[in-house]
């Protein structure tokens, strides 16, 4: 079945840093991918959707200066936290959709990112 | 916009019990709805959805329907195994546009099924 790749699955990096987090359509053609955040035992919050080819479109209070997103290719999207902070230590997860007029069913399994 | 609420956890159940877990909605329009697993250190999965009022989505013995009437969706088990345990995510689809085919997704509710 599809399956969407996120690499890598953990990082660990210092304050000031940036890192990349990919997220890969494996068997089928992704033009929309989405970005999400979960806190410890909280929900998954939307920080962006990318569409093939365009610029990303962000949720109210995410800073897109920080969070960049990339979505070069119908099957790779990344996300670049920038000048990296502790407090942006969370789980992130993206998520592909190849349909039109439904919703994404295919996850990452995610990252874990720590700044230390 | 929409949005779910889902029943706090933990859930702890014996192996073999009934499991339902709460979830409501509110939307506007006719949103679809998803029940999402996370088993530890994965990620998630869709488990079932239903994309209308009254549909009843199935899978690997979960079950749950699309309640216009009480705007609710909640996820029923007969009879749960140690496997079960996992976090269980209510979602439905947003209502805004720019985000095509985004979700919103419940807090999440931890189970654990003991033998």
């Amino acid at each position: 079945g599809a399956v969407v790749s996120q690499h890598p699955s953990w990082v660990i990096c210092k304050s000031g840093t940036s890192v990349k987090i990919e997220c890969r359509s494996l068997d089928f053609q992704a033009t929309t991918m989405f970005w999400y955040r979960q806190f410890p035992k909280q929900s998954l919050m939307l920080m962006a959707t990318s569409n093939e080819g365009s610029k990303a479109t962000y949720e109210q209070g995410v800073e897109k200066d920080k969070f960049l997103i990339n979505h070069a290719s119908l099957t790779l999207s990344t996300l670049t936290v920038t000048s990296a902070h502790p407090e942006d230590s969370s789980f992130y997860i993206c998520s592909a959709s190849s349909q039109s007029g439904n919703s994404p069913l295919h996850f990452g399994n995610g990252t874990r990112l720590t700044v230390t | 916009g929409n949005s779910v609420t889902q029943m706090e956890g933990p859930v702890t159940l014996s192996e073999e019990a009934f499991l339902t877990i709460n979830c409501t909605y509110t939307a506007t329009g006719y949103p679809s709805l998803f029940w999402y697993v996370q088993y530890p250190g994965e990620g998630l999965q869709l488990l079932l959805k239903a994309t209308k009022a009254d549909d009843k989505g199935s899978n690997k013995g979960f079950e749950a329907t699309y309640r216009k009437e009480t705007t609710s969706f909640h996820l029923e088990k007969g009879s749960v195994q140690v496997s079960d345990s996992a976090v269980y995510f209510c979602a439905l689809s947003r209502s805004n546009s720019n985000s095509g085919y985004a979700l919103n997704f419940g807090k999440g509710t931890s189970l654990l099924v003991t033998p």
